[in-house]
């Protein structure tokens, strides 16, 4: 069974800065997707990015970019130029490939993350 | 387009009784997801339908159902509750790989 994990109960960073959250996940798949979504107090779960293990390239939106190492299963967030709104709990999320019958996400356990002014 | 939208947002309920949860996925997208939030347990899959039929089920009790309708809503539903049911609903659904998520039933089992 595939597995995530986060180990980073909290973090905080300033406002302005830089800050990256850590993933790692056990697999036997080859190819499978990874997903980063956030959570606000609101409740409301939104996709921040997307990664394809096929493609070798970082996947990167706005401020938001990944550092994905396929043969270390790690599958780091990290946030440039940290704003209040990002203050949130962050969630690493793993699916496989097969669209089909797969479509189930394996979620790690999250991190908190604090923004100071 | 609208997002995914999922009645009621609250809801009180008490021991023994059951609970029918609403999810109205994004137009066009045939595949809906339910998972279960906990503090304890944190996010897990309960289940997923697409085009009327479950596809993928987690490793939840029989007392945790759902259906799925011709126009891609969704309907949970949970049997003779427990205190432990108490949790956020979040549907999501897909049109391919990402998964898009509703704002969550919070359900409170007394």
């Amino acid at each position: 069974a595939q597995t995530v994990t986060q180990s980073q109960p909290e973090m905080s960073v300033q406002e302005a800065e830089t800050v990256t959250l850590s993933c790692t996940y056990d697999t036997s798949e080859s190819d499978y997707y990874l997903f980063w979504y956030k959570q606000p107090p609101s409740r409301q779960m939104i996709l921040v990015i997307r990664q394809e293990a096929y493609k070798q390239q970082n996947a990167t939106e706005n401020r938001f970019s990944v550092n994905f190492q396929k043969a270390a299963k790690s599958f780091s967030l990290k946030i440039s130029d940290s704003q209040l709104g990002d203050a949130a709990m962050y969630f690493c999320a793993y699916r496989r490939s097969d669209t089909g019958t797969a479509s189930k996400l394996t979620f790690g356990t999250g991190t908190r993350l604090q923004v100071m002014l | 387009k609208a997002g995914v939208t999922q009645t009621p947002r609250y809801l009180i309920k008490t021991r023994g009784q059951q609970v029918t949860l609403s999810c109205s996925p994004i137009s066009g997208h045939r595949s809906v997801s339910w998972y279960q939030q906990t503090p304890g347990q944190g996010l897990q899959f309960l289940f997923e339908y697409f085009s009327e039929t479950q596809r993928n089920k987690g490793n939840f009790p029989g007392r945790f159902s759902g259906r799925q309708f011709s126009n891609s809503r969704s309907e949970m539903n949970v049997s003779t509750l427990e205190l432990g049911d108490s949790a956020l609903y979040l549907c999501a659904s897909s049109l391919g790989v990402a998964q898009f998520f509703g704002p969550g039933t919070r359900l409170t089992v007394l």
